[in-house]
């Protein structure tokens, strides 16, 4: 069965730190990954995706099939990265979250 | 642009009481989804329309959850009767076919 696990409920930082939020998924095929971010009192909204291997608000994630990984990452947290973070799973045009990490960065 | 508009934002009702939610999705949108999001948890697909075509309905626990999508633009999620286990937030989005989904603000349903 296809699965996201993001093992952290939170993760808490100081500014200036290296952030790594971390996503495994279980999935027999090409899998399509996502990482989403909801900040306090906004709605869902997409942070990136592994096809367009780009970097968004410093943030970037890379697919490692062997490990089945997807984990997000940010060499330098910032204040405003606190938020809720989801990993999800496309299949079927379906998306399959994780639980969600919550990100603290600390001044 | 306001982006997927539902109502109400909140709602709070006793259980065995009927519920229901209004999703008004991004124009142009031809597909649509209802999530629900329990606490401490990520969304979880209910249903999947394609214009007025309920495509994804595997998870929709349809012995007291319906959803309609009159003439492929607005829907609305019914909950009849509610149970104490439906207290969630549920989440409508939409997108172009394969597209990004857009998410609304969620609706946040306590049953008591």
């Amino acid at each position: 069965a296809q699965r996201v696990t993001q093992p952290e409920k939170l993760l808490s930082v100081f500014k200036g730190a290296p952030v790594e939020l971390k996503c495994n998924y279980s999935y027999s095929g090409s899998p399509e990954l996502f990482w989403y971010v909801q900040y306090s009192r906004q709605r869902l909204q997409l942070l990136l995706r592994h096809i367009s291997r780009e970097s968004i608000k410093g943030f970037t994630a890379d697919l490692n099939k062997g490990e089945t990984s997807f984990h997000l990452k940010k060499p330098f947290a910032q204040e405003e990265d606190s938020a809720m973070y989801y990993c999800a799973l496309e299949r079927a045009d379906k998306l399959i979250f994780g639980t969600g990490t919550r990100l603290q960065v600390f001044p | 642009e306001a982006g997927v508009v539902q109502s109400p934002r909140y709602k709070i009702i006793e259980k065995k009481q009927p519920v229901a939610f209004w999703c008004n999705p991004i124009s142009g949108h031809n597909t649509l989804y209802w999530y629900r999001q329990n606490l401490g948890q990520g969304p979880e697909l209910l249903i999947r329309y394609e214009n007025e075509e309920a495509v994804d309905d595997s998870q929709l626990p349809k012995d007291r959850f319906s959803a309609e999508r009159l003439k492929g633009v607005d829907s609305t999620l019914k909950i009849q009767p509610a149970e104490l286990g439906d207290s969630a937030v549920y989440l409508c989005a939409s997108s172009l076919v394969g597209d990004e989904q857009y998410f609304g603000p969620g609706t946040r349903l306590t049953v008591t």
